[in-house]
């Protein structure tokens, strides 16, 4: 069982444009990460929420952890090239293991010039 | 800053040959997890250690070990290899506490014909 799902799977927009890409599961988190990985490279932290209803800007992407701290979202405004990469949310649930971190099966965003 | 260190980062064995992978941590983090990512897929846990006891376990099958060394590094070590275990083979670590962020290594890797 998935406990963390992700959508879209897979996002083809062109570049400018804006996006939007969800985390959701039954279970609530501790807190939940996102990370950016391009092919054969490492996952990147991008971000940490911890607090329900919290919003996080880094630049051009907008983080929010729903209120229940149960869901995320990222949203990306005027998306560039280099933003292409599969973008994965994973967390710690409340209840589970602080030594396993549990990861969505990610989004790969490809944004095209 | 200081980042998580995995070597090698490429690795070619032969069916039912060994092989070690090396992680160093960030300085001062506690926890370390090794996770298995196959063409494609999200990152699968295999086994955590925080202080250098194993603190969790994932779907690490029996012919992997792993330990957590007095200097925190860890090494994962698998043996008679299948071609099924051809993936990239990530390390992070963190620090225990409150919020608990995980950074991933650059991978190692492993190709097994």
């Amino acid at each position: 069982t998935q406990l963390l799902e992700q959508s879209p799977q897979f996002l083809s927009i062109q570049e400018g444009e804006n996006l939007t890409v969800y985390c959701n599961s039954s279970s609530v988190f501790s807190s939940l990460q996102w990370y950016r990985q391009e092919p054969g490279e490492g996952p990147v932290l991008l971000v940490t929420v911890v607090t329900g209803g919290e919003v996080k800007k880094l630049k051009r992407l907008t983080f929010q952890f729903g209120d229940a701290r149960k869901d995320s979202s990222l949203h990306i405004t005027a998306a560039q090239t280099g933003d292409t990469g599969l973008y994965l949310c994973a967390g710690y649930y409340t209840g589970g293991s602080n030594y396993k971190l549990t990861f969505g099966k990610g989004t790969l965003l490809t944004v095209n010039p | 800053a200081a980042g998580v260190i995995q070597s090698p980062r490429h690795l070619i064995k032969e069916k039912r040959e060994t092989a070690t992978l090396k992680c160093y941590p960030i300085p001062r983090h506690d926890t370390v997890y090794w996770y298995q990512q196959g063409p494609g897929q999200d990152p699968q846990f295999l086994i955590s250690f925080y202080e250098k006891m194993q603190s969790d376990k994932g779907s690490i099958p029996d012919r992997f070990s792993a330990q957590q060394f007095s200097d925190y590094h860890s090494e994962l070590n698998m043996s008679s290899l299948e071609l099924g275990d051809s993936a990239l083979y990530f390390c992070a670590s963190s620090q225990q506490g409150r919020v608990t962020e995980a950074f991933f290594g650059q991978g190692t890797r492993l190709t097994v014909v």
